[in-house]
């Protein structure tokens, strides 16, 4: 069935450094792919995403790349910040009702 | 003016016992969802409802039954309730069409002893 691959599941970061979390999906037909930010006690927040037909997107300090032909797609986030410190999850949807979720990379980011 | 909105946010209950959690979406959404999250945070659709039918139910056990009184709301109720049930719900309505951008409630934590 759909699956999504997520790493690492854990990522620790000195504040200033770059983090750079990587997905596979195994469903060529998925053509949504967003990304999602948990804080503690909370539920996800979207934070950015990027279709099929796009191969990079960025917003501030954050940015997407998709390689559809590897099924690859990945978050870079620049800067790192404390209040960067989360579980961040992967999805693809293939634009129907379900979207399969990666599980999860908890970011650290030390100060 | 919360977006998403479930009641409770915890419930503590006995093995056996029935409990209901309700979900509320004020962002004239047409599609809700339930998300299981274990204890790992491995986040897994239950449920997806458009305009008030079902459209996704991913072999939950039919102890798990939603229902959906209008287009705003997406409540779950859980029969006969199994120690492996403790979990986070989450609730989650998105936009029409694509990007089906999903918008996630605070969760409810279910504690079964």
């Amino acid at each position: 069935g759909e699956n999504v691959e997520q790493h690492p599941s854990t990522l620790s970061v000195q504040e200033g450094d770059s983090a750079v979390i990587k997905c596979t999906y195994s469903d060529s037909a998925s053509n949504y792919f967003p990304w999602y930010k948990q804080e503690l006690g909370k539920g996800p927040q979207l934070i950015i995403d990027i279709r099929s037909n796009v191969g990079e997107k960025k917003d501030q300090r954050i940015a997407v790349t998709l390689n559809k032909t590897a099924k690859h797609f990945s978050l870079h986030i620049t800067e790192t910040q404390p209040e960067d410190s989360a579980v961040y999850f992967c999805a693809a949807s293939t634009g129907g009702f379900k979207t399969i979720f990666g599980a999860g990379t908890r970011l650290f980011v030390k100060a | 003016d919360t977006a998403v909105s479930q009641t409770p946010k915890y419930l503590v209950t006995q093995m056996g016992n029935d409990k209901s959690i309700k979900c509320e979406q004020n962002l004239g959404h047409d599609t809700m969802y339930w998300y299981k999250q274990d204890s790992k945070k491995f986040l897994k659709i239950m449920f997806s409802y458009n305009n008030k039918e079902l459209i996704i139910n991913e072999t939950v056990p039919n102890r798990f039954s939603p229902k959906s009184p209008d287009k705003a709301h997406l409540n779950l109720h859980i029969n006969s309730l199994e120690l492996g049930d403790s979990a986070v719900y989450f609730c989650a309505s998105s936009t029409p069409g694509l990007p089906y951008e999903q918008y996630f409630g605070p969760g409810t934590r279910l504690t079964v002893t």
